[in-house]
């Protein structure tokens, strides 16, 4: 049982290049989320997705997209990447409100 | 005032003694209450989740609700080597899609 999986797990970029991460959850689950964590600031919301076809910004969008492509998939992309968005990218995915979102291991996403 | 609050650490313990792990929130509307743990270089996996207020336990850990406070709390007892990791409190709203995380608490057990 793979639960949340997150492609690619490392990744180096320069500055103003474009990079789509990937996630896919195998619970059937109808939310899906992208956080980003950096040292001192904790899980931060970037956007989510209460179902398919859906999407609404969180905390932190300025400078990322989202597309959730199914039930299973929901990306994220970077347009012209920035040496702020140096960080470690989360996704998580939750079957109903109120109940626990269970995370993937993470990309972790250096700009140069 | 941030809308939770947790002490980073690092906390460092000898083997066996008892963990006390606490957040505090500025939010009475809070509902849910979780604790994740995140071992380096690994996402935040669920530990405990409970509703309103008091107690909730499974094996060696213990989850704390107090809604009159403000204040939650997460007790580990027989601490071991492999509870060293960060600890998260996060908390949501009634039928509220969100989540808010504090920023952990970096734990250490000695053995």
């Amino acid at each position: 049982n793979a639960g949340v999986t997150q492609t690619p797990k490392f990744q180096v970029l320069k500055t103003g290049q474009s990079m789509t991460l990937q996630c896919a959850q195998d619970m059937n689950h109808n939310s899906m989320y992208w956080y980003r964590q950096d040292p001192g600031m904790g899980l931060r919301l970037i956007y989510y997705s209460a179902s398919e076809g859906t999407t609404d910004k969180g905390e932190v969008p300025n400078g990322y997209n989202v597309s959730r492509l199914n039930k299973r998939e929901f990306s994220l992309r970077l347009e012209s990447a920035a040496p702020s968005q140096t960080s470690v990218y989360f996704c998580a995915s939750r079957g109903h409100l109120n109940q626990p979102q269970h995370f993937g291991d993470g990309t972790r996403l250096s700009i140069l | 005032q941030k809308e939770v609050e947790q002490d980073p650490g690092p906390l460092s313990v000898p083997e066996g003694a008892i963990v006390s792990l606490n957040c505090t929130y500025s939010n009475s509307a809070f509902q849910y209450f979780m604790w994740y743990r995140q071992y380096s270089r690994k996402g935040p996996e669920l530990l405990m989740y409970t509703y309103s207020s008091g107690n909730k336990e499974d094996g060696r850990f213990t989850a704390q609700v107090d809604k009159s406070s403000k204040y939650i709390s997460l007790f580990i007892r027989d601490s071991q080597p492999s509870d060293s990791a960060t600890y998260l409190c996060a908390m949501s709203l009634n039928r509220d899609d969100k989540i808010i995380f504090g920023k952990g608490t970096r734990l250490h057990i000695l053995p």
